[in-house]
């Protein structure tokens, strides 16, 4: 059975860095076709992409927040890590992790999603 | 970056009729869409992938339709618990979503 759970801090202040970690289970990014991707959700608004890391650690951003975001695994502890820089109220979002194949590039299984607020 | 849109915002129907939901894309996607399911406080759950094919474990009153602009969902006869908000998702570019589409009791 495929598990993901983010773990986030629930209160960011404005221009800190915020880390999310993903922690997985079912599956491993070891093995060759695993992608796990982040998307967020600001309160009442649509779902945005955001970056994606693969088994063979191939990174993807979204173009709008490239510049503000790094993914990384950790396939010792099933874990994915995304940071974001120089947070705004604008990034108050539940934030989600979910899963991806090569063979099967929908998101088919999806943590259960994280509050994030920005504020002073 | 491709852009999805939805129609109608919200969609109000009783359990028992059917549902259909539009989505658009801003250039052709070819079959590379997909609807999700969320309700609130949930994440969002995948229905329908490549347009037309249910994932595993939906109920046939699902289907999806559409290629290359246009693309429906449509939900046969409306059960309690499809009272919800459904998204598209296409992946022919970098994933983009569409606004949603809530579905809620007349």
């Amino acid at each position: 059975q495929v598990t993901l759970k983010e773990s986030v801090p629930a209160l960011v202040k404005p221009t800190q860095t915020l880390t999310l970690t993903c922690s997985f289970s079912g599956f491993s990014l070891n093995t060759r076709g695993m992608r796990v991707s982040w998307i967020r959700q600001p309160p009442g608004k649509a779902l945005e992409w955001l970056a994606r890391i693969d088994w063979d650690d191939d990174k993807f951003y979204s173009t709008s927040l490239k510049t503000r975001l790094t993914i990384s695994k950790d396939t010792s502890k099933n874990q994915v890590v995304l940071t974001m820089t120089n947070m705004g109220p604008v990034d108050t979002a539940t934030y989600y992790c979910a899963r991806s194949l090569l063979s099967f590039n929908w998101f088919d299984s999806w943590g259960q999603g994280t509050l994030v607020t920005v504020s002073s | 970056e491709i852009v999805l849109t939805q129609s109608p915002a919200t969609l109000s129907l009783s359990p028992g009729e059917r549902a259909t939901l539009s989505c658009r894309a801003s250039q052709s996607i070819h079959s590379y869409l997909a609807w999700y399911q969320q309700k609130p406080g949930q994440a969002p759950r995948l229905l329908i992938y490549d347009a037309s094919s249910r994932a595993t474990g939906i109920p046939a009153r699902f289907s999806g339709s559409g290629s290359g602009t246009d693309f429906t969902l449509t939900i046969s006869s409306l059960e309690p618990e499809d009272f919800a908000v459904y998204y598209c998702q296409q992946r022919s570019d970098w994933p983009t979503f569409g606004p949603g589409t809530k579905v809620d009791i007349k």
